[in-house]
């Protein structure tokens, strides 16, 4: 089982929806989660991260985790065509590190 | 201007060769990490540190090594070893207390001819 788990995609939305990313994690005792948006061929910029069970709005962005299902996800809304990209969650388990998800590709189509 | 600063951007090698990235900071953060992209694929951690003149092994190192001689620097050699070198090669930092976000540099992107 992968430690952090996203569904490759592409999840294609239109211009103005929302776009829901989900991510799962296997090691319970995980303390923070991150959302990093990459486009093709640069590298991840941070757009959020949750400590806490619940909602964390940033914008047009939601971040939503939920320790006891071990998931975390990612709420686009208004989408626009620059959103799309690959989304990475990341989760610290601990030790100074990350561990990464292999992304989530978004197409938002005008 | 803050930011972390990765040098080449592209880099060629022939089979046998080692090479080494340049991964600088000015953030005065005290952890860096070395990550490895492969097409369609997340990061994989290859060494991190998490002060001067120490560093960790990460999931991927055999083939790489590092120094941290210096808290703004943290170069990664790929040497001879590594079998499959071609990779997009990503460079982070963080403040070893408080967050544990990671920033990441724009990168070197690897081939080996």
């Amino acid at each position: 089982q992968k430690e952090v788990e996203q569904n490759s995609g592409p999840l294609s939305v239109p211009e103005g929806a929302i776009a829901s990313l989900n991510c799962t994690y296997s090691d319970r005792g995980s303390q923070s989660f991150f959302w990093y948006r990459q486009y093709s061929g640069k590298s991840p910029e941070l757009i959020m991260f949750i400590y806490s069970n619940g909602d964390k709005e940033d914008g047009r962005f939601t971040a939503q985790l939920n320790k006891a299902s071990q998931y975390v996800s990612l709420l686009i809304r208004d989408s626009k065509p620059s959103d799309s990209a690959t989304y990475l969650c990341a989760v610290n388990t601990g030790f100074q590190k990350l561990v990464f998800g292999t992304g989530t590709r978004l197409l938002v189509s005008p | 201007d803050g930011g972390i600063t990765q040098s080449p951007k592209y880099l060629f090698r022939k089979e046998g060769q080692n090479v080494t990235l340049s991964c600088e900071q000015n953030l005065n953060h005290d952890a860096m990490y070395w990550y490895r992209q492969d097409p369609g694929q997340g990061l994989r951690l290859i060494y991190y540190s998490q002060i001067v003149n120490d560093f960790q092994k990460g999931d991927i190192a055999e083939g790489y090594s590092v120094s941290r001689e210096k808290k703004e620097s943290f170069p990664l050699t790929v040497t001879s070893a590594q079998k499959n070198p071609t990779a997009f090669y990503l460079c982070a930092s963080k403040r070893r207390e408080g967050t544990d976000t990671q920033y990441f540099g724009p990168g070197t992107r690897l081939t080996v001819l």
